[in-house]
């Protein structure tokens, strides 16, 4: 089956430690994105990527980093720079141009 | 001012009523546009493309109104497995890239 699979659902990061979170897609397409949605809030978009080894700032990028190395993956780090981490991160992918976005599960940041 | 707004509801449904709610968008230049579904706690699922012409998908029906920068989701025969947060996205082309802009949502909520 065809998807997007981010890892992990949920995880724990101490303030001051950079984590990663992954981002695969089997749907062949050019395009990914990361978004952050805090609670009752739309989504925010942090990093997009239209090809391999590019890729550009959203409208929140300070603190976050990202890569991409392969069409199929699109990890995003969350540095210790990001003031306030806390979030639902979820990573989208398109064929690109004006065409809809499939989101994987999402992954689910708490600071603790 | 955002560029697609949404006005969050939430709209109280009965079971069985219809409800329509829109979705305000600012770039004129807009090309592509869609309605999400996304359940609480959950990532968004495309729910219906939006075109020029009105579209419609068994008991929901989506309509665009370019003169008025406003695309609209009318739900029919509501079910209770309807409620949910709908949110309005639109893709604005920049030399081909299609940059997706996510409103806020509108919660729906189907009552027995």
């Amino acid at each position: 089956d065809g998807g997007i699979t981010q890892s992990p659902k949920y995880l724990f990061r101490k303030e001051g430690q950079n984590v990663t979170l992954s981002c695969e897609q089997n749907l062949n397409h050019d395009a990914m994105y990361w978004y952050r949605q805090d609670p009752g809030q739309g989504l925010r978009l942090i990093y997009y990527s239209q090809i391999v080894n590019d890729f550009q700032k959203g409208d929140i990028a300070e603190g976050y980093s990202v890569s991409r190395e392969k069409k199929e993956s699109f990890p995003l780090t969350v540095t210790s720079a990001q003031k306030n981490p806390t979030a639902f991160y979820l990573c989208a992918s398109s064929r690109g141009g004006p065409t809809e976005a499939f989101f994987g599960q999402g992954t689910r940041l708490t600071v603790v | 001012r955002k560029e697609v707004e949404q006005d969050p509801g939430p709209f109280n449904v009965p079971e069985g009523a219809t409800v329509a709610f829109n979705c305000t968008y600012s770039n004129s230049a807009s090309q592509s546009f869609f309605w999400y579904r996304q359940d609480c706690r959950k990532e968004p699922k495309l729910l219906m493309s939006v075109y020029s012409s009105g579209n419609e998908d068994g008991r929901f029906t989506a309509q665009l109104n370019r003169a008025s920068q406003y695309i609209s989701l009318l739900i029919r025969d509501s079910k209770l497995s309807d409620s949910a947060t709908y949110l309005c996205v639109v893709s604005e082309t920049t030399d081909s890239w299609g940059k997706l802009q996510f409103g806020a949502g509108t919660q729906v909520v189907v009552t027995p």
